[in-house]
């Protein structure tokens, strides 16, 4: 069973720049959620995405943005990048089912994107 | 609103000793469930356990125990005979039922098991 795989590792960028992240699920699920761990925090839910489309969203502003391609595969995309944006982004994929509840979320190792 | 606290910021314990991490949540939902996560120095979130609100029965799975107590909206997390492989970061985690996957975490607890 392959697990979540998250790429790049390490990301420097400046203030201003675009970003994008990119995540391949677990085999077998079919959802993916994006958080943002800052040091020292707890994870925060960013989105979600099923089918393709966003499913959920936390407190985060439009300029953070995703995509779910068919193969379940995604990114997080983040447009002008301020400096507390710099964090660990966690991708987690989960197996959703309309008659039962989603399975646990599996997360991937993270990018940790710093922004100077 | 949702809320996760974790008192406890950092713990050191001896080897062999048995640790408890305490978990306190908020909500107004009646259908919720709860997590503990696990977060090495790797940065992988390492799935524990998850419960939902209707299911108070304790459970274990090895040296890993969990007590849910509705009554005073806590989740506590028992490890018993650490182990230096136990050092981490442990995350509680609470999802209503209207965002299965939006997990609110709490802050962590850091555990250091001292061989």
């Amino acid at each position: 069973e392959t697990g979540v795989t998250q790429s790049p590792t390490h990301l420097i960028k400046t203030r201003g720049q675009q970003v994008t992240l990119r995540c391949s699920s677990q085999s077998g699920h079919n959802t993916v959620s994006w958080y943002q761990q800052a040091l020292g925090q707890g994870p925060q839910f960013i989105f979600q995405y099923y089918r393709e489309e966003e499913n959920g969203r936390g407190n985060f502003p439009p300029r953070f943005s995703g995509l779910q391609f068919p193969n379940y595969s995604s990114e997080l995309n983040v447009n002008a990048l301020e400096l507390d944006d710099s964090a660990l982004y966690l991708c987690a994929s989960s197996s959703y089912r309309a008659s039962s509840y989603n399975s646990p979320l599996h997360f991937g190792n993270g990018t940790r994107l710093t922004v100077t | 609103a949702q809320k996760v606290t974790q008192a406890q910021t950092e713990i050191s314990v001896v080897e062999k000793e048995d640790v408890t991490l305490d978990c306190v949540y908020e909500t107004r939902d009646t259908t919720y469930y709860l997590f503990w996560y696990k977060q090495p120095p790797s940065g992988e979130l390492v799935f524990l356990i998850r419960r939902n609100s209707f299911d108070e029965q304790n459970e274990i799975s090895g040296r890993y125990s969990w007590n849910f107590q509705k009554s005073t909206s806590s989740f506590n997390f028992t490890i018993t005979a650490s182990q230096v492989v136990d050092s981490a970061v442990y995350f509680c985690a609470l999802s209503e039922a209207t965002g299965a996957n939006n997990l609110f975490f709490g802050t962590g607890t850091r555990l250091t098991v001292i061989p």
